[in-house]
């Protein structure tokens, strides 16, 4: 297993279209995050999924956003009709999280949108 | 949102000597853990401490938690210049059901020079 990995790395997108980020979370890993994170602040969460089922999500996120974990394996988030104002570092994370703890979470690289 | 808070936003220090960092946060907690971030890299998990422990080791790198103050501190002994990179506390808040999400504080940058 080589870790979580994130596609694509970098996106570039014009204004008003729609983009889908996928992540592949570490195998087994019940939990998987998404964060947004710009320059010089930390990670922002979006939302997260144990297993199959979205357990949280972020008042922040706009009804633009959208996430979905089929099976309980890869996840993918989607930004319809995206603004300048997404650009960001959209981060993944996966995580083998049992009761109510988290535990050590794993980072994928990322993937860098700019909505020109 | 942001649960957790870093202090200071940004620290310099010259090689050999500690760097502290401190993250203050808001509601109970499960656990405490810190991460690294090099510039333009994923995140790097460090070390997690629990609600019930309020220290823990690993290498040059110890952590305080005090969960009467709502406080955690990480010490990094005999910085090295490859300690430079942003550090992040996060919180596992303290939850009835299914856990909740990481929250994640703004971060404190750290510059080693040698």
């Amino acid at each position: 297993d080589t870790g979580v990995s994130q596609d694509p790395r970098h996106k570039i997108t014009k204004r008003g279209q729609n983009v889908t980020f996928r992540c592949d979370p570490i195998s087994e890993h019940n939990r998987l995050y998404w964060y947004r994170q710009t320059l010089g602040q930390g990670p922002e969460f979006l939302t997260y999924f144990q297993n199959e089922a979205q357990l949280e999500k972020s008042r922040l996120l706009s009804d633009r956003f959208s996430a979905e974990r089929p099976k309980g394996s890869f996840s993918t988030l989607e930004i319809q009709r995206t603004e300048q104002g997404d650009s960001a570092m959209y981060l993944c994370a996966s995580s083998a999280s049992h009761s109510t703890r988290n535990t050590e979470a794993f980072f994928g690289q990322g993937t860098r949108l700019t909505v020109v | 949102s942001q649960q957790g808070e870093e202090d200071p936003q940004a620290l310099s220090i010259q090689e050999g000597e500690n760097a502290t960092m401190n993250c203050s946060y808001k509601t109970s907690i499960n656990n405490l853990q810190w991460y690294r971030q090099n510039s333009g890299r994923g995140l790097v998990h460090l070390i997690l401490i629990r609600s019930n422990e309020r220290e823990k080791h690993s290498g040059r790198l110890r952590v305080t938690l005090d969960t009467s103050k709502k406080s955690s501190s990480l010490l990094i002994t005999a910085s090295r210049a490859a300690d430079t990179a942003s550090y992040f506390c996060a919180t596992d808040l303290l939850a009835n059901q299914a856990g909740t999400a990481l929250i994640f504080g703004k971060g404190t940058t750290l510059s080693v020079s040698s």
